[in-house]
């Protein structure tokens, strides 16, 4: 069975600068979330999706950050203009639509602002 | 909103032995779900092992188990027979049942460094 996909695995960018990240979920997962994670820190949820709709996007800074899921399949999160403070890991995870159910994350994307 | 707190940010133990992580949290939920994962530094969290609150057995995979007391809202990680694979990240994570809207986002602590002395 593939796992949850992201790429790119790496980006340096600017500030002020505009990135995006891509996310392909495992088939028939129904349910995707994006996490941002600080170094030293735990993954702190930015967005839940499911299916085409949003579940939960109180913890997106909605200023600068934004995300869609394309026919309820793979999912895109940008940020534009990008701070300092936006460096961090960006994992995505999918999973089944049962709270009790594992979610699967992906290798994540690491962005450096500069 | 909950939150879960792991106080210890890194162990340290010798292979074969016995570790265990420790995690707290709070919440005014009767019913949800506790995790353990892992990071190693391919960065992908891979679940150890996951909790129902309901539930009193106290979870257990092969080597990890867990110590669950809901009253003291606790959810401390035994890893027995250490090996050196087991060095990583490890991570609590929380999970509501009764958001509502379908809300279910794990809150995650901010992790144990779990290192393995050959």
């Amino acid at each position: 069975e593939a796992g949850v996909a992201q790429s790119p695995r790496y980006k340096i960018i600017e500030k002020r600068q505009s990135v995006a990240f891509w996310c392909n979920p495992i088939s028939g997962h129904a349910t995707l979330y994006w996490y941002q994670q600080i170094l030293g820190q735990g993954p702190k949820l930015l967005i839940q999706f499911q299916n085409n709709g949003v579940v939960d996007d109180s913890q997106l800074p909605k200023d600068r950050f934004s995300a869609e899921r394309l026919k309820g399949v793979d999912s895109t999160l940008k940020i534009q203009p990008a701070k300092l403070e936006d460096s961090a890991v960006y994992l995505c995870a999918s999973s089944f639509v049962n709270r009790g159910t594992e979610a699967f994350f992906g290798q994540g994307t690491r962005l450096t602002v500069v | 909103a909950q939150t879960v707190t792991q106080s210890q940010p890194e162990m340290s133990v010798q292979e074969a032995e016995t570790v265990t992580l420790s995690c707290t949290y709070d919440t005014s939920e009767s019913d949800y779900y506790l995790f353990w994962y892992k990071q190693p530094p391919s960065r992908q969290m891979i679940l150890v092992i996951r909790q129902e609150a309901y539930k009193q057995q106290n979870a257990t995979e092969n080597r990890f188990s867990v110590n669950f007391q809901k009253a003291a809202k606790s959810f401390s990680l035994k890893i027995s027979d250490s090996q050196l694979g087991d060095a990583a990240m490890y991570f609590c994570a929380y999970r509501s049942v009764l958001s509502g809207g379908g809300a279910d986002g794990l809150t995650f602590g901010k992790g144990t460094h779990l290192i393995i002395q050959p």
